[in-house]
This record gives C-alpha cells, structure tokens and sequence, in this order.
C-alpha cells in the first residue's frame, strides 16, 4: 500500500485567508487527486493533479479558488483560498500507483473548519 | 454524468447479524465499481471491487457482486462483528484505467454486541 502523509491534518482558519495543504507518497505514482467532503455529504472530485502541468478541474470547481501544484512525481498541493464558512470540509489526496491491480489509495485527510 | 445511488443509514445491528447496504448506479460504458470503508479515526481504504460485469469482489467476508442488468453493486455480510462498525461508501470509475471516483453517500453501520 501506499504511504500517503497529508498535512495538516486539521485547521481552524479565518474567512477570507489562504489555506495550503501537502500531500507526500512515499514513492512514485501515476495520478494524484484531491477530494472535498462537506459534513454530511459524499466525497467530491476536486481536480487531477498533474505532473508539470496545470490541473484538471472538475465541474463546479476552478483554478483561481483551489490552485493545485504537482512539481514532482511524489507530492502535490492543494490551497484553499479567500475562504468562507462554505469552505468548511475535510480535503483528502488520493493516489494511484502504476503496476497490476492498482487501487486508489487515499491520506488521513485534512479537517478545514472557516470561522 | 456517472453518479451513484447508496442506501442511507445508519444502518445498527446486533453481532452475528447479516448486512446488506444497496448500491446502484448509473454510467456509460463499462465502469468499474467499489467499496470503500471509512473505520472510526482512519482514513479511507479499498473495501473491495469488481472491474466487470458478473464479477464478485470479496474481502473480509464482505462480498458484492457487479449486476450489469440491474446496475447494481450491493455489499453483504453474513455474519457482522463489532469491529464492522464503520461507513461503508459505494463508488465507480469510469472504466478499470480511469480513478476519478464518483461515491455514494456512505451508509454508517453499527455493530452493537
């Protein structure tokens, strides 16, 4: 299995600040994604992240709101900004790693409450 | 789009006692299904899957078997234990090499002894 260390692992921040999020694998993978899950609900597709690119967004989330980084094949950011009471959820990376009967793998995720 | 339709709970149950959480979904193509559990202070971790239609997934005791005609995914137990107590969430991909997963609502099962 993979890995996957997520910080940090929860926050308490002020409406309108920036919130970044790390996700580190302890070894290289093919995709890294991020997840929203707003209390109560499901699990959301934020975006792709991707190696050396820009993100692949999901509908109903844009660049300008959640900017992803990738700069390598093993971590990935994920920033939260301008944030509201909205915002309030726990994010989660998840990875894939290459070879045979691959799964997605997911982090401890990040508890987000905006005040 | 794909989206998945879970059975809500919470579901509580006596030990030994057989579970059932309804799974349904809807999608194009062939997409490969899962279940996903949530256990108390961790994070989330492959439960089971099946890639393909008629496939049973299994693990745990758990099973769920992908039912093309019905578009359906439900996962069952036969015989629960306390330390089943957890969420249990339903979730698609698009296809066996795409991880974008689309999830149900998860479904909190408790196992009282």
């Amino acid at each position: 299995s993979a890995v996957i260390s997520q910080k940090p692992s929860r926050d308490i921040c002020q409406r309108g600040t920036s919130l970044t999020i790390q996700c580190q694998v302890d070894s290289q993978v093919t995709m890294m994604f991020w997840y929203r899950q707003q209390p109560g609900q499901s699990l959301t597709l934020i975006a792709t992240a991707n190696q050396g690119s820009e993100a692949t967004y999901e509908s109903g989330f844009v660049i300008d709101k959640f900017p992803i980084s990738r700069p390598n094949l093993t971590f990935s950011t994920l920033t939260v900004s301008n944030m509201s009471p909205e915002d309030s959820s726990i994010y989660l990376c998840s990875v894939v790693r290459p070879g045979v009967n691959t799964e997605a793998f997911f982090g401890q995720g990040t508890r987000l409450t905006v005040v | 789009g794909d989206s998945v339709t879970q059975m809500e709970g919470p579901v509580t149950l006596s030990e030994e006692a057989f579970l059932t959480i309804n799974c349904t979904y809807t999608a194009t193509g062939y997409p490969s299904l899962f279940w996903y559990v949530q256990y108390p202070g961790e994070g989330l971790q492959l439960l089971l899957k099946a890639t393909k239609a008629d496939d049973k997934g299994s693990n745990k005791g758990f099973e769920a078997t992908y039912r093309k005609e019905t578009t359906s995914f439900h996962l069952e137990k036969g015989s629960v234990q306390v330390s089943d107590s957890a969420v249990y969430f339903c979730a698609l991909s698009p296809n066996s090499n795409d991880y974008k997963l689309s999830f149900g609502a998860g479904t909190t099962v408790t196992v009282r002894a």
